[in-house]
């Protein structure tokens, strides 16, 4: 079974900021938060990673609060192309991933 | 610097005959993971090496699956003999894990499409 938990499925419009938030009651210590989108026929690709408070790259943010029970990854002025199924996982030292369902995301023009 | 890279894209083979997929992991990571998924499914975890060893291979479903990792480089995936349930995209992932924090950031390849008819 998946550790976390994500909506199945979210739409949203071409320039919005979308944000999808996961729940992890049982994360542990050493687990870091890890996001990847994946396009069909495409392997799962490295969006972010954090461990606590707020983490920012190029394409995303990650936001997870001091209690780390969830965290929230936000997509700024999304447009066609971040149509994907993204995930929501822990990884930590030597750990295989355990994957759920993703969320799918459809971004409308 | 390269990305994970896996070979063949597709595979299409009948039942019974054997088919080796191979992984070329990015260069200087040490551990290598197997994952694939089945028609409908989700991604399911296969095994784990580090280096030449295997460190986790509790998701190998049948003794019909052999993972090898000559030298701690590029993983081979044999099904042999292979069954109409082993139809399914097999990817492929690397990484290296940080001695300071025990971080870890797996990085995936395209994916081998294996469809047994």
């Amino acid at each position: 079974l998946a550790k976390t938990t994500q909506p199945i499925s979210m739409d949203s419009y071409e320039g919005q900021e979308v944000n999808i938030t996961c729940s992890h009651n049982n994360i542990a210590t050493n687990d870091y938060i890890t996001w990847y989108q994946q396009f069909p026929s495409q392997g799962p690709r490295f969006i972010i990673q954090g461990y606590k408070t707020k983490v920012t790259n190029e394409v995303a943010s990650l936001f997870i609060p001091a209690d780390r029970k969830s965290s929230t990854l936000s997509l700024p002025r999304v447009s066609l192309s971040d149509t994907a199924v993204y995930y929501c996982l822990f990884s930590g030292g030597y750990n295989k991933l355990i994957f759920g369902a993703g969320t799918r995301l459809a971004v409308h023009p | 610097e390269a990305g994970v890279t896996q070979f063949p894209s597709h595979s299409v083979i009948e039942k019974g005959q054997t088919v080796t997929l191979r992984c070329d992991p990015i260069s200087g990571h040490d551990n290598l993971y197997w994952y694939r998924r089945v028609m409908g499914k989700e991604i399911k975890f296969l095994l784990h090496f580090v280096k030449e060893s295997k460190q986790d291979e509790s998701g190998m479903p049948n003794n019909r699956f052999l993972a090898e990792r000559t030298g701690g480089t590029y993983s081979t995936l044999k099904v042999q003999p292979a069954e109409l349930e082993d139809s399914g995209v097999y990817f492929c992932a690397s990484s290296q894990v940080l001695r300071t924090s025990g971080r870890e950031t797996q990085y995936f390849g395209p994916g081998t499409r294996l469809l047994v008819l």
